[in-house]
């Protein structure tokens, strides 16, 4: 069965510090798809990124960077030079390759704190 | 740049009360969604519509719950007799492809 794992529940560090939060997954598919979203207080979903499982290619954006890794099953997320701004939870999301009714399997979140 | 809305944004209701849950898919979208997430906790996948029909539901969608896409434009989610434990943040969204856009949610208080 699919499934994500965030084992990080709260990560605090100090503004300009580097963060990485970790996600693994688990999947009998040879295609599927791999998300990171961002939950600010405010309450919303902010979508980051989204990676297939032919695209080993790691990803940067500005400060924020993925390291996708099929051999170990890990989809990480790297903010540099964190800012107070960064602060929200984070989710990492799969999704199957299940015909055309895909649906998001999320991991429980990393709760992200930046402190001036 | 296109985007998922929902109505209300707050939803405050007395336990044993009918709720809708209004969404306004992106319009050439043909896959739509409901997700919920109790608060601190993970989100979760309920019910996906497809086609004028439900295509998977999750053991949460249970007979309290219901969709319908009643004129072509707005997705609804229906809770009969809502529950103190309905009280979440429900998302809807739809896709495109593999790109998953969610709308803001809506907060469900149930007293």
């Amino acid at each position: 069965a699919q499934k994500v794992t965030q084992a990080q529940t709260e990560i605090s560090v100090v503004e300009k510090e580097d963060v990485t939060l970790d996600c693994v997954y688990e999947t009998r598919d040879t295609t599927y798809y791999l998300f990171w979203y961002k939950q600010p207080p405010s309450g919303e979903l902010v979508f980051l990124i989204r990676r297939n499982s032919f695209d080993e290619q790691n990803e940067i954006s500005g400060r924020y960077s993925w390291n996708f890794q099929k051999s170990t099953s890990s989809f990480n997320f790297t903010i540099t030079a964190s800012q107070v701004v960064d602060s929200a939870v984070y989710f990492c999301a799969l999704s199957e390759n299940a015909g055309n009714n895909r649906k998001l399997i999320w991991g429980l979140g990393t709760s992200l704190a930046v402190n001036p | 740049e296109p985007e998922v809305t929902q109505t209300p944004s707050h939803q405050v209701t007395q336990m044993g009360q009918e709720v809708i849950l209004r969404c306004v898919p992106i319009s050439n979208h043909l896959y739509f969604y409901w997700y919920r997430q109790i608060l601190g906790q993970k989100v979760e996948f309920l019910v996906s519509f497809y086609n004028n029909e439900i295509s998977e539901k999750s053991e949460i969608f249970d007979d309290q719950f219901s969709v319908e896409r009643p004129d072509g434009s707005n997705f609804t989610l229906k809770i009969r007799s809502t529950k103190l434990e309905d009280s979440a943040m429900y998302f809807c969204a739809s896709i495109f492809g593999q790109a998953f856009y969610f709308g803001p949610g809506t907060r469900l208080t149930v007293t």
